[in-house]
Protein backbone atom coordinates (compact mmCIF):
# COMPACT_ATOMS: atom_id res chain seq x y z
CA UNK A 1 0.00 0.00 0.00
CA UNK A 2 1.62 3.08 -0.96
CA UNK A 3 1.14 5.56 2.13
CA UNK A 4 0.55 9.42 1.62
CA UNK A 5 2.07 11.80 4.59
CA UNK A 6 1.08 15.41 4.79
CA UNK A 7 3.12 18.30 6.73
CA UNK A 8 2.83 20.04 8.38
CA UNK A 9 -0.51 18.40 10.41
CA UNK A 10 -1.94 22.37 11.48
CA UNK A 11 -1.18 25.59 9.43
CA UNK A 12 -2.01 28.33 10.77
CA UNK A 13 -1.97 31.49 8.36
CA UNK A 14 -3.72 35.00 7.64
CA UNK A 15 -6.36 36.23 4.94
CA UNK A 16 -3.72 37.38 2.05
CA UNK A 17 -1.07 35.24 2.57
CA UNK A 18 0.45 32.56 0.68
CA UNK A 19 -0.37 28.92 1.76
CA UNK A 20 2.19 25.52 0.94
CA UNK A 21 0.99 22.39 1.70
CA UNK A 22 3.00 19.34 0.96
CA UNK A 23 2.13 15.31 0.31
CA UNK A 24 4.92 12.80 0.64
CA UNK A 25 4.25 9.40 -1.19
CA UNK A 26 6.41 6.56 0.00
CA UNK A 27 6.84 5.21 -3.43
CA UNK A 28 6.26 6.83 -6.97
CA UNK A 29 2.92 7.77 -8.16
CA UNK A 30 3.69 9.63 -10.95
CA UNK A 31 1.51 12.33 -11.45
CA UNK A 32 -1.55 10.28 -10.38
CA UNK A 33 -2.00 12.54 -7.54
CA UNK A 34 -5.34 14.52 -6.33
CA UNK A 35 -5.97 17.40 -3.70
CA UNK A 36 -9.26 17.94 -2.28
CA UNK A 37 -10.48 20.47 0.08
CA UNK A 38 -12.68 19.18 3.24
CA UNK A 39 -15.13 21.88 5.36
CA UNK A 40 -16.59 20.59 8.43
CA UNK A 41 -19.83 18.82 7.95
CA UNK A 42 -19.13 18.78 3.87
CA UNK A 43 -18.31 16.58 1.55
CA UNK A 44 -14.82 16.64 -0.06
CA UNK A 45 -14.05 18.86 -3.21
CA UNK A 46 -11.79 17.93 -5.90
CA UNK A 47 -9.38 21.06 -6.41
CA UNK A 48 -6.52 19.77 -8.32
CA UNK A 49 -5.86 16.67 -10.92
CA UNK A 50 -3.09 14.96 -11.79
CA UNK A 51 -0.54 16.98 -9.80
CA UNK A 52 -1.17 20.23 -11.66
CA UNK A 53 -4.64 20.52 -13.29
CA UNK A 54 -7.57 22.47 -11.57
CA UNK A 55 -10.45 20.66 -11.36
CA UNK A 56 -13.72 22.83 -13.05
CA UNK A 57 -14.51 26.02 -11.49
CA UNK A 58 -11.85 25.86 -9.18
CA UNK A 59 -10.19 29.48 -8.42
CA UNK A 60 -6.60 29.97 -10.34
CA UNK A 61 -4.70 30.96 -6.62
CA UNK A 62 -4.88 27.39 -6.14
CA UNK A 63 -2.30 25.28 -7.70
CA UNK A 64 -0.61 22.22 -7.66
CA UNK A 65 3.04 20.69 -8.56
CA UNK A 66 5.50 17.76 -8.33
CA UNK A 67 5.81 14.39 -10.08
CA UNK A 68 6.80 10.98 -8.54
CA UNK A 69 6.56 11.31 -4.62
CA UNK A 70 6.79 14.90 -3.63
CA UNK A 71 4.34 17.22 -4.13
CA UNK A 72 2.98 20.43 -3.48
CA UNK A 73 -0.26 22.51 -3.24
CA UNK A 74 0.05 26.07 -2.98
CA UNK A 75 -2.95 28.71 -2.30
CA UNK A 76 -1.52 32.09 -3.72
CA UNK A 77 -3.75 34.41 -1.42
CA UNK A 78 -5.40 32.86 1.05
CA UNK A 79 -9.28 34.22 1.55
CA UNK A 80 -11.87 33.50 4.32
CA UNK A 81 -13.44 30.29 2.70
CA UNK A 82 -10.42 28.69 1.78
CA UNK A 83 -9.41 27.35 5.96
CA UNK A 84 -10.65 23.77 5.69
CA UNK A 85 -8.69 20.47 5.71
CA UNK A 86 -6.60 19.46 2.25
CA UNK A 87 -6.70 15.92 1.88
CA UNK A 88 -3.93 14.97 -0.92
CA UNK A 89 -4.87 11.62 -2.61
CA UNK A 90 -2.87 8.85 -5.13
CA UNK A 91 -4.99 6.75 -7.64
CA UNK A 92 -2.36 3.83 -7.97
CA UNK A 93 -3.99 2.08 -5.38
CA UNK A 94 -6.36 4.52 -4.15
CA UNK A 95 -4.75 6.00 -0.47
CA UNK A 96 -5.28 9.65 0.98
CA UNK A 97 -3.23 11.62 3.32
CA UNK A 98 -4.18 12.28 6.53
CA UNK A 99 -4.80 15.89 5.92
CA UNK A 100 -3.50 18.74 6.57
CA UNK A 101 -5.94 21.26 8.83
CA UNK A 102 -5.59 25.24 7.54
CA UNK A 103 -6.35 27.45 10.08
CA UNK A 104 -6.87 31.17 10.69
CA UNK A 105 -4.02 32.51 12.67
CA UNK B 1 -26.30 19.63 -12.10
CA UNK B 2 -24.85 16.65 -10.74
CA UNK B 3 -26.29 15.16 -7.52
CA UNK B 4 -25.42 12.23 -5.53
CA UNK B 5 -27.53 11.35 -2.79
CA UNK B 6 -26.55 8.46 -0.48
CA UNK B 7 -29.28 6.72 1.99
CA UNK B 8 -29.79 3.42 4.18
CA UNK B 9 -27.19 4.47 6.86
CA UNK B 10 -27.92 3.81 10.60
CA UNK B 11 -27.08 2.18 13.77
CA UNK B 12 -26.39 -1.23 13.28
CA UNK B 13 -25.26 -4.09 15.45
CA UNK B 14 -21.62 -6.31 15.45
CA UNK B 15 -22.21 -8.82 13.01
CA UNK B 16 -25.37 -7.29 11.34
CA UNK B 17 -25.75 -6.03 7.55
CA UNK B 18 -27.21 -2.70 6.17
CA UNK B 19 -27.39 -1.15 2.43
CA UNK B 20 -26.13 1.44 1.00
CA UNK B 21 -27.63 3.40 -2.03
CA UNK B 22 -26.97 6.67 -3.81
CA UNK B 23 -29.30 7.92 -6.16
CA UNK B 24 -27.46 10.13 -8.98
CA UNK B 25 -28.49 12.62 -11.33
CA UNK B 26 -27.37 15.44 -13.82
CA UNK B 27 -24.86 13.28 -15.54
CA UNK B 28 -25.08 9.43 -17.69
CA UNK B 29 -24.58 7.36 -14.94
CA UNK B 30 -24.12 4.21 -17.20
CA UNK B 31 -21.11 6.11 -18.74
CA UNK B 32 -18.80 6.68 -15.18
CA UNK B 33 -17.16 4.71 -12.68
CA UNK B 34 -18.16 4.89 -9.24
CA UNK B 35 -16.83 4.32 -5.46
CA UNK B 36 -17.96 4.36 -1.76
CA UNK B 37 -15.33 6.07 0.14
CA UNK B 38 -15.46 6.35 3.95
CA UNK B 39 -14.18 8.30 6.52
CA UNK B 40 -14.33 7.16 10.41
CA UNK B 41 -14.60 10.02 13.18
CA UNK B 42 -11.63 11.94 12.93
CA UNK B 43 -9.85 9.82 10.52
CA UNK B 44 -8.67 10.27 7.21
CA UNK B 45 -10.68 8.94 4.32
CA UNK B 46 -10.69 5.71 3.35
CA UNK B 47 -11.57 4.59 -0.32
CA UNK B 48 -14.10 1.32 -0.30
CA UNK B 49 -14.99 0.02 -3.26
CA UNK B 50 -15.54 1.01 -6.89
CA UNK B 51 -17.21 -0.26 -9.80
CA UNK B 52 -16.91 0.49 -13.97
CA UNK B 53 -19.56 2.42 -15.10
CA UNK B 54 -21.62 -1.12 -16.91
CA UNK B 55 -21.08 -3.00 -13.59
CA UNK B 56 -18.84 -5.27 -14.85
CA UNK B 57 -15.39 -4.36 -12.89
CA UNK B 58 -16.08 -4.16 -9.13
CA UNK B 59 -12.97 -3.65 -7.07
CA UNK B 60 -13.23 -3.75 -3.25
CA UNK B 61 -10.58 -2.51 -0.35
CA UNK B 62 -8.90 -5.20 1.78
CA UNK B 63 -10.52 -4.17 4.49
CA UNK B 64 -14.10 -4.84 3.52
CA UNK B 65 -13.31 -7.69 0.63
CA UNK B 66 -15.37 -10.43 0.87
CA UNK B 67 -17.55 -8.88 3.15
CA UNK B 68 -19.23 -5.93 1.07
CA UNK B 69 -20.64 -5.83 -2.12
CA UNK B 70 -20.62 -2.94 -4.72
CA UNK B 71 -23.33 -2.65 -7.61
CA UNK B 72 -25.51 -0.63 -9.32
CA UNK B 73 -28.60 -0.42 -11.38
CA UNK B 74 -28.00 1.90 -14.10
CA UNK B 75 -32.10 1.81 -14.99
CA UNK B 76 -32.47 3.42 -12.18
CA UNK B 77 -29.60 5.58 -11.85
CA UNK B 78 -28.43 4.32 -8.41
CA UNK B 79 -25.38 2.86 -6.87
CA UNK B 80 -25.25 -0.20 -3.81
CA UNK B 81 -23.07 -1.13 -1.13
CA UNK B 82 -24.39 -4.39 0.65
CA UNK B 83 -22.59 -4.53 3.74
CA UNK B 84 -22.19 -7.84 6.07
CA UNK B 85 -20.87 -9.32 8.59
CA UNK B 86 -20.01 -4.86 9.89
CA UNK B 87 -17.70 -4.44 12.49
CA UNK B 88 -17.03 -1.68 14.75
CA UNK B 89 -14.07 -0.28 12.90
CA UNK B 90 -16.30 0.30 9.89
CA UNK B 91 -18.52 2.94 11.83
CA UNK B 92 -17.81 5.90 9.45
CA UNK B 93 -19.68 8.14 6.77
CA UNK B 94 -19.93 6.56 3.74
CA UNK B 95 -19.76 8.86 0.89
CA UNK B 96 -20.29 7.78 -2.84
CA UNK B 97 -18.08 9.59 -5.06
CA UNK B 98 -18.15 10.09 -9.34
CA UNK B 99 -15.51 8.98 -11.07
CA UNK B 100 -13.98 11.98 -13.66
CA UNK B 101 -13.70 10.41 -16.90
CA UNK B 102 -16.25 8.86 -19.23
CA UNK B 103 -15.78 5.08 -19.77
CA UNK B 104 -13.09 5.09 -17.28
CA UNK B 105 -11.99 3.55 -13.83
CA UNK B 106 -9.78 5.97 -12.22
CA UNK B 107 -10.44 7.17 -8.60
CA UNK B 108 -10.41 10.67 -9.86
CA UNK B 109 -13.36 11.82 -7.73
CA UNK B 110 -14.76 15.21 -9.15
CA UNK B 111 -18.15 14.80 -7.49
CA UNK B 112 -19.30 13.22 -3.68
CA UNK B 113 -22.46 13.25 -1.99
CA UNK B 114 -23.15 14.24 1.24
CA UNK B 115 -22.39 10.86 2.89
CA UNK B 116 -24.64 8.72 5.10
CA UNK B 117 -23.56 7.72 8.79
CA UNK B 118 -23.25 4.16 9.82
CA UNK B 119 -22.74 3.41 13.43
CA UNK B 120 -21.66 -0.57 14.27
CA UNK B 121 -22.50 -0.49 17.61
CA UNK B 122 -24.36 -2.85 20.43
Amino acid sequence: EIVLTQSPATLSLSPGERATLSCRASQSVSSYLAWYQQKPGQAPRLLIYDASNRATGIPARFSGSGSGTDFTLTISSLEPEDFAVYYCQQRSSVTFGQGTRLEIK
Amino acid sequence: EVQLVESGGGLVQPGGSLRLSCAASGFTFSSYAMSWVRQAPGKRLEWVSGLSGSGGNTYYADSVKGRFTISRDNSKNTLYLQMNSLRAEDTAVYYCAKDSWVNLVTYCFDYWGQGTLVTVSS
